[in-house]
């Protein structure tokens, strides 16, 4: 029962246009949503999250949006720069998953074409 | 930031073998700890939530016999693959939770068993 879906395992853009990456979840218990960026050989860092009480959160060059209707979130990177490719990773947490206990999406490898 | 250090970073052993795979908070103190596995083009799969000085809770369908957590101290917590078979070569990742219950991964560990 996979609860978070990253339906494009991989997405290609050229340098300075947007990167669009996509994650469905179909648990409407989860109230907090979060993106990792995972670069080879380590472990995922933190990149930006979003509560269910907002449909929207930017951070510089990133930006979630959340759609709690259509259970769908979105991070788009603007401008995209090479050193964004890396697998990006949608998690989800609350309701009987709540606290630290992420629920993840299989990724997206992103690759920023310079 | 925070700094989760997991060792050993690969591992190749016969089947039938333990594995042994630390888990260290390098500058903080983490009192739940988090152990994931993940194959190929799948996602993050928690497996256990491991609380300093009491026992683990295994996710369900992960054989807590199999999968031994210790988390002996507030800084460490070990996962040891027993008796370990081809089937059980993933890519295993911890987490730490700090005080706000922001998540640190570790690198990850590649398992191989032969």
């Amino acid at each position: 029962d996979q609860q978070v879906k990253q339906n494009s395992p991989s997405l290609s853009v050229q340098e300075g246009r947007i990167s669009i990456l996509n994650c469905d979840y179909t648990n409407s218990m989860f109230d907090y949503f979060l993106w990792y960026k995972k670069y080879p050989a380590e472990g995922p860092t933190f990149l930006i999250s979003i509560s269910s009480i907002k449909d929207k959160n930017e951070d510089g060059r990133f930006t979630v949006f959340l759609n709690k209707s259509a259970k769908h979130l979105s991070l788009h990177i603007v401008p995209s720069q090479p050193g964004d490719s890396a697998v990006y990773f949608c998690a989800a947490t609350g309701g009987e998953t709540s606290g630290s206990r992420l629920t993840f999406g299989e990724g997206t490898q992103l690759t920023v074409n310079p | 930031g925070a700094v989760v250090s997991q060792h050993p970073s690969w591992v190749i052993c016969k089947s039938g073998t333990s594995v042994k795979i630390e888990c260290r908070s390098l500058d903080f103190q983490a009192t739940t700890m988090f152990w994931y596995r993940q194959f190929p083009k799948q996602s993050l799969m928690l497996m256990a939530t491991s609380n300093e000085g009491s026992k683990a809770t295994y996710e369900q369908g992960v054989e807590k016999d199999k999968f031994l957590i210790n988390h002996a101290s507030l800084t460490l917590s070990t996962l040891t693959v027993t008796s370990a078979h081809p089937e059980d070569s993933s890519f295993y990742i911890c987490s730490a939770a700090g005080d706000n219950e922001k998540l640190f991964f570790g690198s990850g560990t590649q398992l191989s068993v032969l």
